[in-house]
């Protein structure tokens, strides 16, 4: 089956723009992540959805940053007067649960932010 | 929270075996998790430890000791594509959904 997609594959803002970066996770999947990754460095959790609600919202770098999902489906990332800082790429995972193996993480392409 | 070390990179030669190491120091643990990272693409997982112990999987294998917060993958019978990051990553028992990544381990794997 088709796995995770985001939207766009890259995007070149201005500072003080907002963007929204979109996800698409497994289809059934209930469980779906965002990361964010720099330049040589891990990743770095941003939030997590079970279903539609976010249990925890504290790797958000700022209240700048913000997400939703609905439908149990699409979520949506959006980074609101984007700073020179905010760029690197943005990954989303999706899994089929949160017990076990059930855990592990499908990651999406990412999407490559670049604010200039 | 996690604190999660690594080595940054490593250099291995084809056919050989190379062992990458992770270390944790936790408050909360609920499996350990290794992904390969191939440059300019997404992570793909590799294996899923939570129990202490070797777990195998063809050419890699994943061991982990809780008491000792460490855990290691092994590449066997090394190929040229087996060139990426590795990638170990904790996940947190007392935040169901929260993984902490390691900032990589870069092998390259040489003829």
């Amino acid at each position: 089956g088709a796995g995770v997609s985001q939207s766009p594959s890259n995007k070149v803002t201005e500072k003080g723009k907002d963007v929204e970066l979109r996800c698409d996770p497994i289809s059934g999947h209930t469980a779906l992540y965002w990361y964010r990754q720099s330049l040589g460095q891990g990743l770095e959790f941003l939030i997590y959805f079970q279903g539609n609600s976010a249990p925890d919202k504290s790797g958000l770098p700022s209240d700048r940053f913000s997400a939703e999902r609905t439908g149990g489906s699409v979520s949506t990332l959006t980074i609101q007067r984007t700073q020179q800082e905010d760029s690197a790429v943005y990954l989303c995972a999706s899994s089929l649960g949160q017990q076990g193996p059930s855990y592990e993480q499908y990651f999406g392409p990412g999407t490559r932010l670049t604010v200039t | 929270g996690q604190n999660i070390d690594q080595p940054t990179e490593m250099t291995a030669t084809e056919g050989a075996i190379v062992q990458i190491n992770c270390t944790y120091q936790t408050s909360g643990f609920n499996g350990l998790f290794w992904y390969q990272q191939h440059a300019g693409e997404a992570p793909t997982f590799l294996s899923y430890n939570v129990l202490d112990g070797l777990e195998e999987k063809g050419r890699f294998s994943s061991f982990l000791s809780r008491s000792k917060g460490y855990s290691y993958l092994l590449l066997k019978e090394l190929q040229m594509k087996d060139s990426a990051s590795y990638l170990c990553a904790v996940r947190d028992n007392t935040n169901a959904g929260k993984s902490t990544f390691g900032d990589g381990t870069t092998l390259t794997v040489k003829p």
